[in-house]
Parts: C-alpha cells; sequence; structure tokens
C-alpha cells in the first residue's frame, strides 16, 4: 500500500527566504504527483502536477522535482510571501492499467510566512 | 475558466439522518472523485467514476453510495449518519484525454453530524 510522508509537519519562516517542502513516497511505481495548496477550512488548490517521467515542473516562484526512483519530490518556494501562508499536500497516482486513478496524500506541510 | 462545483456547501444533520452531496465537475471531463477530510487528516478516497461508471473504490463505508448521471454530475449518499462521518467532503473531476489527468478540486462540503 502506497505511504506518502511529508516533512517538516509544520514550518515557520520569515518573509523573503527561500523554502524547501520534502515528500517522500514508498511506492516508486507512480504515474504523477500533483502538490495542492490548501487554505484553512478550503479546497484544494493544484500548484504543479509532474508526470513520472518528467524531473521537474515550474510555476512562477514554484519550483517541483520529482526522482521516482528514490521516491521523493521537494517543492520550491522561492522568496516567500505571508500570502503563501498554507498548508501544502502531496499526491500521488498509482501506475495501473486497471484504472486506479485515486490520489494517495500526504498528511501535508503547514507553512507560516511571518512578515 | 469554470471549476468544480459543490452543493451545498455546509450541510448539517443528526445522527442517523441521511445526507446527500453533489458534485458538477469541470465541463467535458469524464472523471469524477469523491474524497473524505476528517479534521486535522489528510484527503481519503472514496470512490470514483468513469464515464458513468464506478472505476474505482477506496475506503468507503457500505452506509454511503454514489452515482454519475448521464449529465456527469455525481451525487455522494450517506446514509445512518454518525458522529465520525463529519468531515470535508471533496469532489474532483478529470480528463482522461488531458496529459497527466490532473485532478482539479471543489471548494468541499463540510458536513457537521450531531
Amino acid at each position: 500500500k502506497q505511504e506518502v510522508t511529508q516533512i517538516p509537519a509544520a514550518l515557520s519562516v520569515p518573509e523573503g527566504e527561500n523554502l524547501v517542502l520534502n515528500c517522500s513516497f514508498t511506492d516508486s511505481a507512480i504515474y504523477n504527483l500533483q502538490w495542492f495548496r490548501q487554505d484553512p477550512g478550503k479546497g484544494l488548490t493544484s500548484l504543479l502536477l509532474i508526470q513520472s517521467s518528467q524531473r521537474e515542473q515550474t510555476s512562477g516562484r514554484l519550483n517541483a522535482s520529482l526522482d521516482k526512483s528514490s521516491g521523493r519530490s521537494t517543492l520550491y518556494i522561492a522568496a516567500s510571501q505571508p500570502g503563501d501562508s498554507a498548508t501544502y499536500l502531496c499526491a500521488v497516482r498509482p501506475y495501473s492499467g486497471a484504472g486506479s486513478y485515486q490520489l494517495t496524500f500526504g498528511k501535508g506541510t503547514k507553512l507560516s510566512v511571518i512578515p | 475558466a469554470a471549476g468544480v462545483i459543490q452543493s451545498p456547501r455546509h450541510l448539517i444533520k443528526e445522527k442517523r439522518e441521511t445526507a446527500t452531496l453533489k458534485c458538477y465537475p469541470i465541463p467535458r471531463h469524464d472523471t469524477v472523485y469523491w474524497y473524505q477530510q476528517g479534521p486535522g487528516q489528510d484527503p481519503q478516497f472514496l470512490i470514483s467514476f468513469y464515464e458513468k461508471m464506478q472505476s474505482d473504490k477506496g475506503s468507503i463505508p457500505d452506509r454511503f453510495s454514489a452515482q454519475q448521471f448521464s449529465d456527469y454530475h455525481s451525487e455522494l449518499n450517506m446514509s445512518s449518519l454518525e458522529l465520525g462521518d463529519s468531515a470535508l467532503y471533496f469532489c474532483a473531476s478529470s480528463s482522461l484525454q488531458a496529459i497527466g489527468y490532473e485532478q482539479y478540486f471543489g471548494p468541499g462540503t463540510r458536513l457537521t453530524v450531531t
């Protein structure tokens, strides 16, 4: 059974700092990995999707990398801003020809950016 | 751009009652997923539908059932509600024609069982 772990569980940084969030998964047979942002009590906003054949994806100040063989992904946030404060979740989709499309989520990293 | 729509946004029910949650996927998306997120927990997959047929099943209790209709909207029916069913219920949609089958999530329905 796929297990997804995110470290650290919580992170507090001063505004302007660059930071890295970590995600690891136990089964490397994944189709893709998505990073999400969730504000308190709100829905999930997709930030980046990395296909299993890709090494990284970039969107603005965000850069996500994937090392499928070692079961790791990182989300790099450059020049953090108070508006980046949220919980960041990573989720993996298994590689299956049997129509298994469900995502398995990590428990998230709660980020606080201090002005 | 159109997003996933869920209704109602908030629902309060008493124990043993029944609840119905609705989801309207992004137009032309052919797959719908339901997830449950308990307080302080990560989202857990419940069930999915592809072209109106159940495609995958997760940790969905027998008290819950779901279906996808001809217009592609989906409903999650929950009976004999228990206190532990209080959670945020997300619907997501994706298109198998799109690269990566990226899942787009709705704002969620917050269910409170008292």
